[in-house]
This record gives structure tokens, C-alpha cells and sequence, in this order.
């Protein structure tokens, strides 16, 4: 079964230090794996996504995901963050082709950074 | 400007009673979808639409219905069934249907049962 986990509810970091959310995902085939961020009282925006190509991936906001297969995680990252990325932040996989795939969501991690 | 609006914001419904929230786009977009969120929880799939006159139940599709009678519009009525309605609820859509472009979402209904 498609599964994708965000071990952390909550990640603390100070403004100008790196930061990681982490994400690890389950599927049967090749994942598909997407990144959204949601303000208080707002739908999610979509930062980024891989579907194939470069471990890599670069998105909106100067964040950044990296796809590792060997350990099926996909963390986003932002070399040095800011008080407005202070947000909820969800990961989503699918199962990569052309088949009739729903995205799965993980819980979410609600990110604060500290001036 | 293209986007999803999502109608009203907040919504109060009574015991018993049906209530309907209104999901309108304008990017010409072949699928929509309607997510339920709770505190501490992913967001779960209600019901989607990847073409009009057509949708499949997701999830948690009991005391729900959806219509699509055309692209730009997907309301999603609660009915009298669904025992804990009060959630925040999300409508998004996509291009096609498999959604490798990414979804767009609406700002969200936050209905409460008084």
C-alpha cells in the first residue's frame, strides 16, 4: 500500500540556520513525490516536485527537495530560512504511469522559525 | 487573474441540516478534487472529478455528494449523514487528472456544526 510519513510534527528553527523537513514515502513503482505549503487559514501551494530526472529539485522560495530512492525520502530544505517560512508543510507521493493514482498525504509539519 | 474560489469561508450548519459549499475555477482545468483537513491530520480525498458528468468517491465519501455539471464549477454538499461534518475543507484542481503538473487548491471553507 502507498504510504508517505513526516516524522516530525514540528521542526524549530532560527532565522539564517539551514533547515530540513523531512519526508519518507512508500509505493509499489516508481513515486512520484510533491511538495505544498499551507499559511493559517489558506489552501496549500505547490513548491515543488519530482517526477523524474535530477535527485535535485528546486521549487519555489529558494526551497529546495532532495529524491534519494535507496532510502525512499524526499526532505526539503532552504540553505537558510526565513520568519515567513514559518508555515504547515505537507509531502505527497503517488505511484509514477499512467494508472488512475490519488495522491497520499502525510500528516504535515508545521515549520517555525525564530528571529 | 486564474484560480479556484472557494465559497462561503465560513459556514454554520444546524443539526439535520444539509449544507452546500460552492468551488468555482477559472483555469480551465480538467479535474477537481475536494479534501477534508483536521488538526494533526493529512489532508483525505471526499470525492474527484476528472471530467464533467463524471466523478469517483476518494476516501471518506459517506455523507457526501458532488455534482460536475460543468468544468469551472464542483460544489460539494454535506449532508445530514455525515455525523462529525466540522472540518476544514479544501477544493483543488488539475490539468489532467493524474496530476503530475501539481494541483492548485482554494483558500478553504471552515465549516462548523452549532
Amino acid at each position: 500500500a502507498q504510504s508517505v510519513a513526516q516524522p516530525e510534527d514540528q521542526v524549530n528553527v532560527a532565522e539564517g540556520n539551514p533547515l530540513t523537513v523531512k519526508c519518507t514515502y512508500s509505493v509499489s513503482g516508481n513515486p512520484y513525490l510533491f511538495w505544498y505549503v499551507q499559511y493559517p487559514n489558506r489552501g496549500l501551494q505547490f513548491l515543488l516536485k519530482y517526477i523524474t530526472g535530477d535527485n535535485l529539485v528546486k521549487g519555489s522560495y529558494g526551497f529546495e527537495a532532495e529524491f534519494n530512492k535507496s532510502q525512499t525520502s524526499f526532505h526539503l530544505k532552504k540553505p537558510s530560512a526565513l520568519v515567513s517560512d514559518s508555515a504547515l508543510y505537507f509531502c505527497a507521493v503517488r505511484e509514477g504511469g499512467d494508472g488512475n493514482y490519488q495522491l497520499i498525504w502525510g500528516a504535515g509539519t508545521k515549520l517555525i522559525i525564530k528571529p | 487573474d486564474g484560480g479556484i474560489t472557494q465559497s462561503p469561508k465560513y459556514l454554520f450548519r444546524k443539526e439535520g441540516q444539509n449544507v452546500t459549499l460552492s468551488c468555482e475555477q477559472n483555469l480551465n482545468h480538467d479535474a477537481m478534487y475536494w479534501y477534508r483537513q483536521d488538526p494533526g491530520q493529512g489532508l483525505r480525498l471526499i470525492y474527484y472529478s476528472q471530467i464533467v458528468n463524471d466523478f469517483q468517491k476518494g476516501d471518506i465519501a459517506e455523507g457526501y455528494s458532488v455534482s460536475r455539471e460543468k468544468k469551472e464549477s464542483f460544489p460539494l454538499t454535506v449532508t445530514s449523514a455525515q455525523k462529525n461534518p466540522t472540518a476544514f475543507y479544501l477544493c483543488a484542481s488539475s490539468i489532467e487528472g493524474r496530476g503530475n503538473y501539481g494541483y492548485t487548491f482554494g483558500s478553504g471553507t471552515r465549516l462548523t456544526v452549532v
